[in-house]
């Protein structure tokens, strides 16, 4: 069954820290993405890969950072972690409009 | 820019009645246009996806979705609720020329008994 794996369900953060959510998928896809879920907020996107090393900003990219250094694993980075970023993270692998979530990661920052 | 419009952040039905959530889209080119279900503590999975072809689609779990241009509406239907079908439900959109999906912001279906 194919599938994109997401390393952390639940994650609970101090502010100022870095953080790094890891998404591995292994349908050979190349197209990643990486959203956020909020309540009334629907997914917005924040980051999105269509090759290695490429790299291109979605609609709420402030705060975020992404990495491709392999063509499974896109990862986002929080690099000093706020409140305001607590939420979940889903991330996505596509191609040609075949979308496969993961479960997700509820971070939580305190 | 493209954008989804979801009519209702909550909806409920009975169990056994016409399950109808509506999705508006704004786009200026051709779009491709998706339904998704969120289950609790779960990641999102297709339900259907429209892609030019019949404007007719028909997904899992019995739901379809019809692409009306004029209306620039992609409702989503079922014929009778069930209570496995209580859930989220996100449309999206995307234009042909990106692999891009922007969604809307949701509508939870609730199903009585």
């Amino acid at each position: 069954d194919v599938k994109v794996t997401q390393s952390s369900r639940y994650l609970v953060k101090r502010t100022g820290e870095k953080v790094f959510l890891e998404c591995v998928q292994d349908m050979d896809h190349e197209n990643m993405f990486w959203y956020r879920q909020d309540p009334g907020l629907g997914l917005r996107l924040i980051y999105f890969s269509y090759d290695v090393k490429m790299k291109e900003k979605g609609d709420i990219p402030e705060g975020y950072s992404v990495s491709r250094e392999k063509k499974e694993r896109f990862s986002l980075i929080l690099e000093s972690a706020s409140t305001n970023q607590t939420s979940m993270y889903l991330c996505a692998s596509s191609s040609n409009y075949g979308y496969t979530f993961g479960s997700g990661t509820r971070l939580t920052v305190v | 820019a493209q954008s989804v419009t979801q009519l209702g952040s909550h909806v409920s039905v009975s169990e056994g009645a016409l399950v109808l959530l509506r999705c508006n889209y704004s786009s200026s080119v051709p779009p491709y246009l998706f339904w998704y279900v969120q289950y609790p503590n779960q990641g999102l999975q297709l339900l259907l996806k429209y892609t030019s072809a019949a404007t007719l689609v028909k997904g899992i779990n019995g739901f379809e979705a019809e692409f009306k241009k004029s209306e620039t509406s992609f409702h989503l239907t079922k014929p009778s609720a069930h209570m496995s079908d209580a859930a989220e439900y996100f449309c999206a959109v995307s234009d042909i020329r990106d692999d891009k999906i922007i969604f809307g912001k949701g509508t939870r279906l609730h199903i009585l008994p």
